[in-house]
């Protein structure tokens, strides 16, 4: 089975501040993790992904992650907030072989305030 | 644009109706799904299929059910709507290769009074 968590379901940020969205995830086998962003009234797009290889990706938009073994981790983060990044992410894990089901964590509103 | 249409794109219906949300895809893709999104919820997976006439149940399957008679359709059906089914719908292909990236549609929103 395969779960993924992330922790606090709105933040807030000032524009130009770091913004850090939490992501845990829980897999049996090696992962493939996502961070996917969801603008109002529309669906979702895929900012990035980990699925092996170098463990900090870059995404759209000047997002990065990082996968972290050995804490179960794929947080989001972006150095300076911009007004436009205020959307609502959401983090997936699929398992690696087989048949990928992807799971999808209960999402993060991020608001920027100026 | 990975090609994915959803018709309606809204719906307001009655309990006990039937309703049918339709997913059409441009690009050929083997694996489409549908999932549901509700707040606090995150999106959850309803049905998903792997190629014609080949489908299988996702973690909220019950009051629902899905066909696929084309590679390009992919159709899900509530057979008689309840107020829970209220819901944005989201349909879904996965892209080619091995990393189960996928791509959604604009979602269709269903309200069942």
């Amino acid at each position: 089975a395969q779960s993924v968590t992330q922790l606090g379901s709105h933040v807030s940020v000032s524009e130009g501040a770091l913004v850090l969205l939490r992501c845990n995830y829980s897999s049996s086998v090696p992962p493939y993790l996502f961070w996917y962003v969801q603008y109002p009234n529309q669906g979702l797009q895929l900012l990035l992904k980990y699925t092996t290889g170098a463990t900090l990706v870059k995404g759209i938009n000047g997002f990065e992650a990082e996968f972290k073994k050995s804490e179960t981790s794929f947080h989001l983060t972006k150095p300076s907030a911009h007004m436009s990044d205020a959307a609502e992410y959401f983090c997936a894990v699929a398992s690696s072989g087989g048949y990928q089901k992807v799971t999808f964590g209960t999402g993060t509103k991020l608001q920027v305030i100026p | 644009d990975a090609g994915i249409t959803q018709s309606p794109r809204h719906k307001v219906t009655e309990t006990g109706t039937p309703v049918t949300l339709r997913c059409h895809q441009t690009e050929n893709h083997r694996y489409m799904y549908w999932y549901r999104q509700d707040p606090g919820h995150g999106l959850r997976l309803i049905h998903y299929s792997y190629g014609v006439k080949d489908t299988d149940k996702g973690e909220v399957s019950d009051g629902y059910s899905v066909s696929r008679s084309k590679t390009e359709d992919f159709l899900l059906t509530l057979e008689s709507a309840t107020s829970s089914q209220t819901s944005v719908y989201f349909c879904a292909i996965r892209s080619g290769g091995d990393t189960g990236e996928l791509f959604f549609g604009e979602g269709s929103r269903l309200t069942v009074l």
